[in-house]
């Protein structure tokens, strides 16, 4: 089965500008997550989605970043406008309800300079 | 609110020798937990899910332990390679619900 997809994988930045990342989850996935992992940590939860709805994004910096799944499938995070702070990487996640674990993307290496 | 803590932050160890790696976490409600492996730049992989009912799991040279009422996962990896080398990251799955990760155990394996 194909992987989650992330695009894209590398983007630089200066601050105050506006940036988006796009996801596609693995086919049949409900749920849809991002993540950001700064250098030296463990991703922490930014959006949770179930089909097109939010379940979680209770640690989502909502006064700059967004996001939105469509139809249940693609799903984008927007960034508008990017701080040093928010240089990171962002990961997108899929999954399903019950027994099985999660599938992660490559994930995208923003710099915010 | 769980908290998953992994040590050591970071191991070296010369090629053969078996990896330990330690994951532990604050509340034992949980669905399951998944290790991860992570190469410099790139996504997560996933290595072994470990239901909340079950002991452990194996795969190849890797074996995950899971002792829910402690609180205690361990990974190990038997006869370690340099492409072995990566960061490990444990996550734990409360209920149906988000993952909670630790910060990870980097690993060099000296050839």
């Amino acid at each position: 089965e194909a992987g989650v997809a992330q695009s894209p994988r590398y983007k630089i930045i200066e601050k105050r500008q506006s940036v988006a990342f796009w996801c596609n989850p693995i086919s049949g996935h409900a749920t849809l997550y991002w993540y950001q992992q700064i250098l030296g940590q463990g991703p922490k939860l930014l959006i949770q989605f179930q089909n097109n709805g939010v379940v979680d994004d209770s640690q989502l910096p909502k006064d700059r970043f967004s996001a939105e799944r469509l139809k249940g499938v693609d799903s984008t995070l927007k960034i508008q406008p990017a701080k040093l702070e928010d240089s990171a990487v962002y990961l997108c996640a899929s999954g399903t309800t019950g027994v099985y674990g999660y599938t992660f993307g490559s994930g995208t290496r923003l710099t915010v300079v | 609110k769980q908290e998953v803590t992994q040590i050591p932050a970071a191991l070296s160890v010369p090629e053969g020798e078996n990896l330990v790696l330690n994951c532990s976490f604050t509340d034992s409600a949980i669905y399951n937990l998944q290790w991860f492996r992570q190469d410099p730049g790139k996504g997560l992989t996933s290595l072994l899910l470990i239901q909340s009912s079950q002991r452990e799991q194996t795969s190849g040279r890797l074996n995950a332990s899971l002792d829910k009422s402690s609180g205690r996962s361990t990974l190990y990896i038997a006869a370690s390679q340099p492409g072995d080398s990566a960061t490990y990251l444990c996550a734990v799955r409360p209920d149906d619900y988000k993952l909670s990760f630790g910060a990870g155990t980097t690993v060099t394996v000296r050839a």
